[in-house]
This record gives C-alpha cells, structure tokens and sequence, in this order.
C-alpha cells in the first residue's frame, strides 16, 4: 500500500460543483501540502499544513480550500469548480524533524472541470 | 523574484550519459533537490544538496555550486526505463518552502 494514498485518482466534474480531494498518509509524516501541475509548468503550492492546527496559504489558493482533520489527513476542496483548475493534484508530506525536508508526494488526482 | 530555469527537454541514446542543468535565482537557498517523474507519476526523491560540490547515488549524480546558482543532475548508462521528467526544486528558507522548476523532459532512444 502507498505511504500517501488520494481520493479519488480521476474526477470528472461540471463547472459550479463542489470536489473534494482526500489525503492520507502512514508515515507520520507533520507537515502536509497541496500542489497542482499544469503541463509546462512546475508544481504551484496551493496550501500547506506543518501540523494540525497550522493552515497555511500556499501562491495559488484562491478558489480552493483544506481541512486538517487529523495528523494524517489533509483534504483539499474546491468550493465551485471552474475550468481552469482542471489539473493533476498532487499531496505530498515531510517531516519537520528529517534532516533534508524531502517531499514524499501521493500518486495523484486528475481533475477535469467541464 | 523567484525564478528556476531548466531545458524543456532533451534527448539521448541509451548507454550513453546526460547532463541536465538547472539554473536559480531565489532570494533564499537552505538546499536543492532533484526528482524524477515519469508521466502520470508521482514525482520521487532522487537527490540534495546543500553544500557545493558532486553528491554521488548509482549511476545518478547531483551537482550544485551555490555561487553560480547552478546545479545539474548526471545520469550515466542510460536505460529506457530513464525517460521521464526531471524536476529541479530550490529550498528557500528554513520552513522548507519549495519553489520548483517546471522540469526537463528526457526522452532516451535505443
């Protein structure tokens, strides 16, 4: 089984509807991120948790939202879909004692918005 | 401002060597990690670096001087299963903030 699992992996939406995309993870990892890849572009940070209290805002976080609902869960939702944030999602986690910061990212969830 | 710069894509031959570039100007520097993503993959953690100099894993090489704001990613006896895309990501501070670049795509011919 993945260390960083998401739900779902492929979503097919109309624009107006709301999505939610699940994180868990098993590696007891604190912090947790939300990330979306477009082609030709690098990963953009949309939100970031360094624990379960702690929400951050990441460059692109207009139109999403995250719940922390526990060490090991970090949910991302888009209140009202659009278009253009039809991408790849990635979750990832670190752990703020490791010595690098090294990301270990999920396996991903393709969004298209209609 | 933040910026990252790395060739869109590059082609080589297997069994032979390539060299990818990144280049980077940030406004801070904590270190540098490489990462490989095949498509429609995750991205995975190939190396880091913080201090100047060759960091050596297999037949995977990273390099970085922190002077010239460079770093490159060596990658010898190529095998098919290395095309993929290379990421190159700069640690900015001590929170660990990422910025990344968009990757270079490697396309390995027999």
């Amino acid at each position: 089984d993945a260390d960083v699992t998401q739900t779902p992996r492929n979503r097919i939406t109309k624009t107006g509807k709301r999505i939610m995309l699940e994180c868990s993870q098993t590696k007891g990892h604190d912090r947790m991120y939300w990330y979306r890849q477009d082609p030709g572009l690098g990963l953009r940070l949309i939100y970031y948790s360094f624990d379960v209290k702690d929400i951050n805002k990441g460059e692109i976080s207009d139109g999403y939202s995250v719940s922390r609902q526990a060490q090991a869960k970090f949910s991302l939702s888009l209140e009202s879909a659009i278009p253009n944030q039809t991408a790849l999602y990635f979750c990832a986690t670190s752990d703020s004692s490791g010595h690098t910061g090294e990301l270990f990212f999920g396996e991903g969830s393709r969004l298209t918005v209609l | 401002g933040q910026n990252i710069d790395q060739p869109t894509e590059m082609t080589a031959t297997e069994g032979a060597i390539v060299q990818i570039n990144c280049t980077y100007q940030t406004s801070g520097f904590n270190g540098l990690f490489w990462y490989q993503q095949h498509a429609g993959e995750a991205p995975t953690f190939l190396s880091y670096n913080v201090l100047d100099g060759l960091e050596e894993k297999g037949r995977f090489s990273s390099f970085l001087s922190r002077s010239k704001g460079y770093s490159y990613l060596l990658l010898k006896e190529l095998q098919m299963k290395d095309s993929a895309s290379y990421l190159c990501a700069v640690i900015m501070d001590s929170n660990y903030q990422l910025i990344w670049g968009a990757g270079t795509k490697l396309i390995i011919k027999p």
